[in-house]
């Protein structure tokens, strides 16, 4: 069975604090893994990432894929209180007729003041 | 360019009842998935429609169903509703290709309270 965790379930760090989620999977046909911000409703677009390795970075956010450990990390640097929400990782798994994104729990952030 | 539209924002139906819910992609995007969120089990996979035929279809029972119109609107249809259908139904929409992987952008979602 496919498999996304997310750790921790929830953070709660004061406004400045550097944090380090984290996003591990077992799946059958890997074909990305992204991550989304989720405030209210409507989870939003963060990263999308499909090499290993590669860093990529918007603002104070960054995150990298390792394929090998087959996990990701979502840094954010100099937390603000707008950065509070719930933080899901999602893997797209490919599959014969389509592909559908399996995902994690989530990680309920909260930046305190 | 207009995100992805979802309706009704919020629904309220009663056990036994049926209902259908909407969704309108970014122009332009093919693929429509529709997921369920809830506090315990997180957004689970309903089912993915790319031009007008379903492609995937997740573990839910055949209660709910869906189908996509020849504009890539998309409509979820849940039947005989359950207490535990009261959820958070996000639909994702994506210019999803074989080859090209793009991300999914996701609606507001329809909150639907089954009393």
């Amino acid at each position: 069975e496919d498999k996304v965790v997310q750790s921790p379930l929830s953070l709660v760090v004061h406004e400045g604090d550097t944090v380090t989620l984290n996003c591990s999977y077992e799946v059958t046909n890997f074909r990305s893994l992204l991550w989304y911000k989720q405030e209210k409703k409507a989870p939003t677009f963060l990263f999308m990432l499909t090499s290993s390795g590669i860093e990529k970075k918007s603002g104070r956010l960054s995150s990298i894929l390792d394929k090998k450990e087959l996990s990701s990390i979502l840094n954010i640097t100099a937390t603000q209180t707008g950065d509070s929400a719930i933080y899901l990782c999602a893997v797209e798994i490919v599959e014969t007729s389509g592909s559908r994104l399996t995902f994690g729990e989530g990680t309920q952030l909260t930046v305190n003041p | 360019k207009a995100g992805v539209t979802q309706t009704p924002r919020y629904l309220i139906k009663t056990r036994g009842q049926q209902v259908t819910l909407s969704c309108s992609p970014i122009s332009g995007h093919r693929s429509v998935s529709w997921y369920q969120q809830t506090p315990g089990q997180g957004l689970q996979f309903l089912f993915e429609y790319f031009s007008e035929t379903q492609r995937n279809k997740g573990n839910f029972p055949g209660r709910f169903s869906g189908r996509q119109f020849s504009n890539s609107r998309s409509e979820m249809n849940v039947s005989t509703l359950e207490l535990g259908d009261s959820a958070l139904y996000l639909c994702a929409s994506s210019s999803l290709s074989r080859t090209l992987n793009t991300e999914a952008f996701f609606g507001q979602g329809t909150r639907l309270t089954v009393v």
